[in-house]
């Protein structure tokens, strides 16, 4: 299975409040984990990805930050929430370096 | 940096003409390209990809090609269907495990 969880799936937040968003995979073991950004008018945007626990690397510099805690977890989150970080938010894996199968995605608003 | 252009943004046609979906990317150096499909407030089904030895895929009445050395790829879409209606994505990797650089898609209205 390449099943990939998102939650919560939509999510309105007030501007500087915090934000935790979950991604969790089933399938084979040690995955390629990646989150993305697709904002209105734009494509999408690659903010994180990991190859391991505890290994992220960081894309674009902002006010987000990402964690792994286990080998499937993936946590996108911030402290201070900005109106620019209003967006659709999806998680992805990679597959033997190739398809990635992508998360049903979390619609968040910050208003 | 590596830029990913759609063309047209948006296209609209009749249930049963063939259409074909346009892609270009500035750096030939690239480890695969694929196409993806996304329905509003969904996230993406991956389509087809294309390796960058391979000149093209099929999948039923989906056939990508790939052009590398002109850094361009065409998703063509035979006998057009009102479910074919989405967002159709085209993003290249640069290397095995590398995210994926995406462009900004073309909406497509398949009209019964």
């Amino acid at each position: 299975s390449q099943t990939i969880h998102q939650w919560p799936a939509t999510l309105v937040q007030p501007v500087g409040s915090p934000l935790s968003l979950e991604c969790t995979v089933e399938g084979t073991s040690n995955p390629n984990l990646y989150w993305y950004r697709q904002a209105a008018g734009r494509g999408l945007q690659l903010l994180f990805y990991s190859v391991g626990i505890g290994q992220i690397s960081s894309e674009v510099p902002q006010n987000l930050s990402a964690s792994r805690p286990q080998d499937r977890q993936f946590i996108l989150s911030s402290k201070k929430l900005l109106l620019s970080d209003s967006g659709f938010y999806l998680c992805a894996r990679g597959v033997g370096g190739d398809t990635q199968y992508f998360g049903p995605g979390t619609r968040l608003t910050v208003l | 940096k590596q830029e990913v252009t759609q063309i047209p943004a948006a296209l609209s046609v009749p249930e049963g003409e063939n259409l074909v979906l346009n892609c270009s990317f500035t750096d030939s150096a690239i480890y695969n390209l694929q196409w993806f499909r996304q329905d509003p407030g969904k996230g993406l089904t991956s389509l087809l990809l294309i390796q960058s030895s391979q000149r093209e895929q099929t999948s039923g009445r989906l056939n990508a090609s790939l052009d590398k050395s002109s850094g361009r790829s065409t998703l063509y879409i035979a006998a057009s269907q009102p479910g074919d209606s989405a967002t159709y994505l085209c993003a290249v990797s640069p290397n095995s495990g590398y995210a994926l650089n995406f462009g900004k898609g073309t909406s497509l209205l398949v009209t019964p």
